[in-house]
This record gives C-alpha cells, sequence and structure tokens, in this order.
C-alpha cells in the first residue's frame, strides 16, 4: 500500500490566492482527518470526515478554509483567500472504522507571501 | 477540553542510554493513546497504540504503557541508537475520534 498521499509537496503563493490541497487516503479506510502543524500551535485537527460526511468541522479557523471529500478515495483542503498565517505544514491522515490507529500523509508545506 | 503535555520537551542522550519520555493529560476519558515520531521535514509515523483497556504495549525496543487514571503515559525506549534521533509526539484520542496532540519531544541521540 502507498500510504496516504498528499499533493503537493510544497506550495508557495501569494495572499490572497486560492489554494487547494490534496489529499488521498489509504484504500479501505474509512475516517479521513486534516491537520495543521505549526511552530506557535503544534498539530492541529481542522476537519474529521467519517464515510465521507464531515463529522467535526470545529477545527476550521475561518471561513476561509473548507474541505471536501467527494468520494472515499480523495479529500481537498480549500483556502480562499489566503494570507501569510496560514502558513504551515498541513497532514492528512486517514483511520480504519473505530478508534483506531491514524496513519498521516507526508504533508504540504504552505507558504503565503 | 483536553490538553496533551510532554516533558522534556528537549532530550538530548549518549548512544546506548536507556530513556523515558512521558506524557500527562487532563482528561482520562480516553478511549486510546497514541505514539508518533515525526522527522524534520517528514509526516508522522505512527509507533504505538495503547487502547483504554490496556496497560501497555512493546515493539522492538520501544515499550509505551499507560495509566489511565493518572492521565500518563511513557514511552521507553532502551539501548537508544543514532538513529533514533526524532521529535517524539503522543496524541490521545477522546470521543468523537478526534486526536489531540502533546508538543512534542525532540530527542537527540549522540554517537
Amino acid at each position: 500500500d502507498a500510504g496516504v498521499i498528499q499533493s503537493p509537496r510544497h506550495e508557495v503563493t501569494e495572499m490572497g490566492q486560492e489554494v487547494t490541497l490534496r489529499c488521498k487516503p489509504i484504500s479501505g479506510h474509512n475516517s479521513l482527518f486534516w491537520y495543521r502543524q505549526t511552530m506557535m500551535r503544534g498539530l492541529e485537527l481542522l476537519i474529521y470526515f467519517n464515510n465521507n460526511v464531515p463529522i467535526d468541522d470545529s477545527g476550521m479557523p475561518e471561513d476561509r478554509f473548507s474541505a471536501k471529500m467527494p468520494n472515499a478515495s480523495f479529500s481537498t483542503l480549500k483556502i480562499q483567500p489566503s494570507e501569510p498565517r496560514d502558513s504551515a505544514v498541513y497532514f492528512c491522515a486517514s483511520g480504519g472504522s473505530g478508534y483506531n490507529e491514524q496513519f498521516f500523509g507526508p504533508g504540504t508545506r504552505l507558504t503565503v507571501l | 477540553k483536553q490538553e496533551v503535555t510532554q516533558i522534556p520537551a528537549a532530550l538530548s542522550v549518549p548512544e546506548g542510554e536507556n530513556l523515558v519520555l512521558n506524557c500527562s493529560f487532563t482528561d482520562s476519558a480516553i478511549y486510546n493513546l497514541q505514539w508518533f515520531r515525526q522527522d524534520p521535514g517528514k509526516g508522522l509515523t505512527s509507533l504505538l497504540l495503547i487502547q483504554s483497556s490496556q496497560r501497555e504495549q512493546t515493539s522492538g525496543r520501544l515499550n509505551a504503557s499507560l495509566d489511565k487514571s493518572s492521565g500518563r503515559s511513557t514511552l521507553y525506549i532502551a539501548a537508544s541508537q543514532p538513529g533514533d534521533s526524532a521529535t517524539y509526539l503522543c496524541a490521545v484520542r477522546n470521543a468523537g475520534n478526534m486526536l489531540t496532540f502533546g508538543g512534542g519531544t525532540r530527542l537527540m541521540v549522540k554517537p
């Protein structure tokens, strides 16, 4: 299994631009999580899907952030418009049913200038 | 709200030492606890998962213990090696299947 796949690995954009991050979970996993990691705040959960349905988005910082999971093998996290304070590493993770291990992707390092 | 604390924040030891990393959490109503390793610029690698009903889990030179009632977990690394140098993160899972992470312990094992 290829594990959780994220793209792009690095993204540099200018303030105000739209940014779309992509994630392909491990096949057969029905839970998907988006996290953000910064030096100041560590790892924070942004949103969690179960069976493609958003379960908890209380971690999404603002309306500028949105996430979708149109099918079991693909999810996007979109920031529109982006701001410099959104610069961080964004991780996607997936897990099986129930309270099982979460497996993380390699992350997308986002820099907003 | 669950809070997870890891002590120490950084640790430097000579190769071969046995060491203990600590993790504490404020809400003992957890489903499980997971230890991760993160190398610089990389994602998180799952090391061990301890269910709330378990006291410990072992994988190779790693042993993780859980004392749910006191809100503590330890990760024991035996005979440390330079390749163990990384940041170690603990995360607890409460109701809702969400992980709350500690700030991590940055470990350096010197040859």
